[in-house]
């Protein structure tokens, strides 16, 4: 199993709909991130948290909320998906020195 | 500010050529870490290497090389002999501080051709 889960892998969403991205992991890692990754731009950083009660934004907050359930689940919400939400999201977990980065598989988000 | 800069968007070369992808970065932060990482057709994010600020000896695995320089704020790889199975969109990143955010790239595109 990998230590670093993303559910779903794949969506297609309508706009409007709100949708939740899930992510859980086995790292035992205190720290979390959500990006989203768009062709030409690389990844950018939406929200990262360092413990439950930790959440703070990122680079591209807006129209993104997340939660941080448990120290091993950080879940991602669009509350009213849009079409320029269409992208690849990434969560990531790092341990306290945040040194090194681990990533989960990736889900595709399609809004229509 | 934070920023990392692959200029190269798309690359193409015949296998067995040499191919290096470039990686210019700023910081302000006197200890950092410098990433690349290997994102192949399926999505993934494959880790490749970490190098941090003090250590600027260059790295060599199998094909794969590295060049840190920080008097240019550069820190390249370079891969040898290239093979079909490089192709994919590879992603220079930078952390500073002790957050543990990453400032990726735009990421550059190599194919490699039979």
């Amino acid at each position: 199993d990998a230590d670093v889960t993303q559910t779903p892998r794949n969506r297609i969403t309508k706009t409007g709909k709100r949708i939740m991205l899930e992510c859980s992991q086995t790292k035992g890692h205190d720290r979390m991130y959500w990006y989203r990754q768009d062709p030409g731009l690389g990844l950018r950083l939406i929200y990262y948290s360092f413990d439950v009660k930790d959440i703070n934004k990122g680079e591209i907050s807006d129209g993104y909320s997340v939660s941080r359930q448990a120290q091993a689940k950080f879940s991602l919400s669009l509350e009213s998906a849009i079409p320029n939400q269409t992208a690849l999201y990434f969560c990531a977990t790092s341990d306290f020195r945040g040194t090194e980065a681990f990533f989960g598989q990736g889900t595709r988000l399609t809004v229509v | 500010a934070q920023k990392v800069t692959q200029a190269q968007t798309e690359i193409s070369v015949v296998e067995k050529e040499d191919v290096t992808l470039d990686c210019v970065y700023e910081t302000r932060d006197t200890t950092y870490y410098l990433f690349w990482y290997k994102q192949p057709p399926s999505g993934e994010l494959v880790f490749l290497i970490r190098r941090n600020s003090f250590d600027e000896q260059n790295e060599i695995s199998g094909r794969y090389s590295w060049n840190f320089q920080k008097s240019t704020s550069s820190f390249n790889f370079t891969i040898t002999a290239s093979q079909v199975v490089d192709s994919a969109v590879y992603f220079c990143a930078l952390k500073g501080g002790n957050t543990g955010k990453l400032i990726f790239g735009q990421g550059t595109t190599l194919q490699v051709k039979p």
